[in-house]
This record gives C-alpha cells, sequence and structure tokens, in this order.
C-alpha cells in the first residue's frame, strides 16, 4: 500500500527567508504523481505544486519548487522569500496513474511565519 | 476558472439525525470523490464513483454512507445516522476522464453536538 509521511508537524521561518518541508513516499507503483496543499485555517485545500514522476525536471511555481528525488522517494517543498500569507498547514500528496486515481496524503507541517 | 462547489459551508446536526452533503462537480468532469478530515487530522480518502457506482471506497465508508448523483449535476454524500465522531470537514473533488489529478472544493465542515 501507498504511504505518505511527513516528519516535521511544525516548523517556523522568518519572513523573507527560505525554509523547506519534508516529505517522503512509498509505492511500487513507477507512474505516479505528487502534490503539495496548503491548507489555511479555512480548511480550504489551496493546490500550491505538483510534480509528474516521470518528469526528472523539478516543479516550479513562483516562489514554491520542489526537490524531487524518485530514487529515494523523497518529495520536499522549498518556499523562498517567506510571506506572512504563507502561514499554513501543507499536505504532501501522492497520486497513483492507476486504479481510481485517489489521493493519499501526508499527516501535514503546520508553517509558522515570524515577523 | 471552474471550480467545485460544496455546500452547505458548516451544517450543525442532532447525533442520530441524517445529512446530506452536496457537491457540484465541475461540468466536463466524470469522475468524483469525497475524502474526510476530522480535526487536526490529515485528509483521508472515502470513496470513489464512476459512472453511476462506486468505483472503490475506504474501510471508513460502512454502511452509514452512501453516495449519489441524483440529477447529473449533483454530488452527494449522505450519512443516515450522524455520530460525534462524523464531526469532521468533508471534501468533495472531481476529474476530468483524461486528466489523471483531481480538483477540490472548498469543504463543508459538518459538525454533530
Amino acid at each position: 500500500a501507498q504511504t505518505v509521511t511527513q516528519s516535521q508537524p511544525e516548523m517556523s521561518v522568518q519572513e523573507a527567508e527560505t525554509v523547506t518541508l519534508s516529505c517522503t513516499y512509498d509505492t511500487s507503483e513507477s507512474d505516479y504523481y505528487l502534490f503539495w496543499y496548503k491548507q489555511p485555517p479555512s480548511r480550504q485545500m489551496i493546490l500550491v505544486i505538483r510534480q509528474e514522476a516521470y518528469k526528472q525536471q523539478n516543479a516550479t511555481e513562483n516562489r514554491f519548487s520542489v526537490n524531487f528525488q524518485k530514487a529515494a522517494k523523497s518529495f520536499s517543498l522549498k518556499i523562498s522569500d517567506s510571506q506572512l500569507g504563507d502561514a499554513a498547514m501543507y499536505f504532501c500528496a501522492y497520486n497513483a496513474q492507476a486504479g481510481t486515481y485517489k489521493y493519499i496524503f501526508g499527516t501535514g507541517t503546520r508553517l509558522k511565519v515570524l515577523a | 476558472e471552474p471550480e467545485v462547489t460544496q455546500t452547505p459551508s458548516h451544517q450543525v446536526t442532532q447525533m442520530g439525525q441524517e445529512v446530506i452533503l452536496r457537491c457540484v462537480p465541475i461540468s466536463n468532469h466524470l469522475y468524483f470523490y469525497w475524502y474526510r478530515q476530522i480535526l487536526g487530522q490529515k485528509v483521508e480518502f472515502l470513496v470513489s464513483f464512476y459512472n453511476n457506482e462506486i468505483s472503490e471506497k475506504s474501510e471508513i465508508f460502512d454502511d452509514q454512507f452512501s453516495v449519489e448523483r441524483p440529477d447529473g449535476s449533483n454530488f452527494t454524500l449522505k450519512i443516515r445516522s450522524t455520530k460525534l465522531e462524523d464531526s469532521a470537514m468533508y471534501f468533495c473533488a472531481s476529474r476530468r476522464g483524461d486528466s489523471t489529478y483531481g480538483f477540490f472544493g472548498q469543504g463543508t465542515r459538518l459538525t454533530v453536538v
């Protein structure tokens, strides 16, 4: 069975600094997607960034980038120039490109941004 | 941009009552999902639905739960006799037939008292 592990329950970063959130996963599939979702206090799920497993190039979206290490099954999120609005829960998620394409989520990392 | 819409945003119900959570998926999407997030915990898969049938369900999705697409646009989750532990955020998601990932609604917060 696929699993997603986020080992950092909480992280803090100074405004304008860079922070990296860790995620590891386990799967026997070769084709899948990985995601980072942001969940603010409103509890809405906001897609931050996604990575296709077949792509070697790491995805980037403005201040957000990932470090995808397929062999190590690692998928970390780097937030550059952190802003107060980045404070939220961040969930790593896996989606196998087979079956029902359901998401499997990690337990989340709460990010605090310090002014 | 099209989005998945869920109603209501917050529902309070008495234990033992039936609740129906509603979702309007994106119009050309064919695959539909419900997820649950108990406060402070991770998001968990409940059920996937395609072609008017359940295609997969988790162990959480017991006989108290049911889903249907009554009119071709709405996608509903019914909980027959709510328990205190059903209190959670419920997310609907939908996916196009040719896409490999879904889009989430904004969630419905269910509080059972």
